[in-house]
């Protein structure tokens, strides 16, 4: 299975919205609305911020939210924050107990 | 509190053999499924595999099938990564984490702090 295509970076200025997109095929995307997406510090592990294309865990702050059309699914925040700024890994279950992962992106914050 | 503790670092020579853990504490280990996730220096995420610690079901990625051997031990809540012969390659960051702890999804919401294996003569 090939890792999902996420753009390698985006940026914005605090207060605004980006969008990181997240593709894939119909077997793992588009198949299935399992989408999750991870928050990872230089260091640090990656923490789950989505999960289910679109929910929230307990205490991701409703800035972030998720959506998909087809193969392509998309991680949304809004109100960018200096502390956003990380790499963003989307995930897809991909069938039979496997899961893909994208290739990242790197968000700054202007 | 629920934890994933995994070592810090390990250092080993090609074509030498290496299990890593991860420990596992405050749930009932037995119930949820645990991944690996490789994460080579400066790159992504990769999914390696995963173990149901119950009755040891596991499923690998088709790019690290036969490249590692996931196992777990249910008296000591512990799950491991092996490997038989290590290469250069395999020099990477490597987490474990929980599937659906808090609740019944499909993704990872408890992370180890990671192990990293470096492979060099």
């Amino acid at each position: 299975q090939s890792a999902l295509t996420q753009p390698r970076s985006v940026s914005g200025s605090p207060g605004q919205s980006v969008t990181i997109s997240c593709t894939g095929t119909s077997s793992d995307v588009g198949g299935y609305n399992y989408v999750s997406w991870y928050q990872q510090h230089p260091g640090k592990a990656p923490e789950l911020m989505i999960y289910d294309v679109t929910k929230r865990p307990s205490g991701v702050p409703d800035r972030f939210s998720g959506s998909k059309s087809g193969n392509t699914a998309s991680l949304t925040i809004s109100g960018l924050q200096a502390g956003d700024e990380a790499d963003y890994y989307c995930c897809s279950y991909a069938g039979t107990y496997n899961w893909v992962f994208g290739g990242g992106t790197q968000l700054t914050v202007l | 509190e629920v934890q994933l503790v995994q070592f810090g670092a390990e250092v080993k020579k090609p074509g030498e053999s290496l299990k890593i853990s991860c420990k596992s504490s405050g749930y009932n280990f037995p119930s949820y499924w645990i991944g690996w996730v490789r994460q080579l220096p400066g790159k992504g995420l990769e999914w390696m595999g995963i173990i149901y610690p119950r009755d040891s079901d596991t499923r690998y990625s088709p790019s690290f099938q036969g490249q590692v051997t996931i196992s777990a031990d249910r008296s000591i809540t512990t799950a491991y990564l092996q490997w038989s012969s290590l290469k250069a390659s395999d020099t990477a960051m490597y987490y474990c984490a929980l599937k659906g702890y808090y609740g019944p999804y499909d993704a990872f919401d408890i992370w180890g702090q990671g192990t990293m294996v470096t492979v060099s003569s």
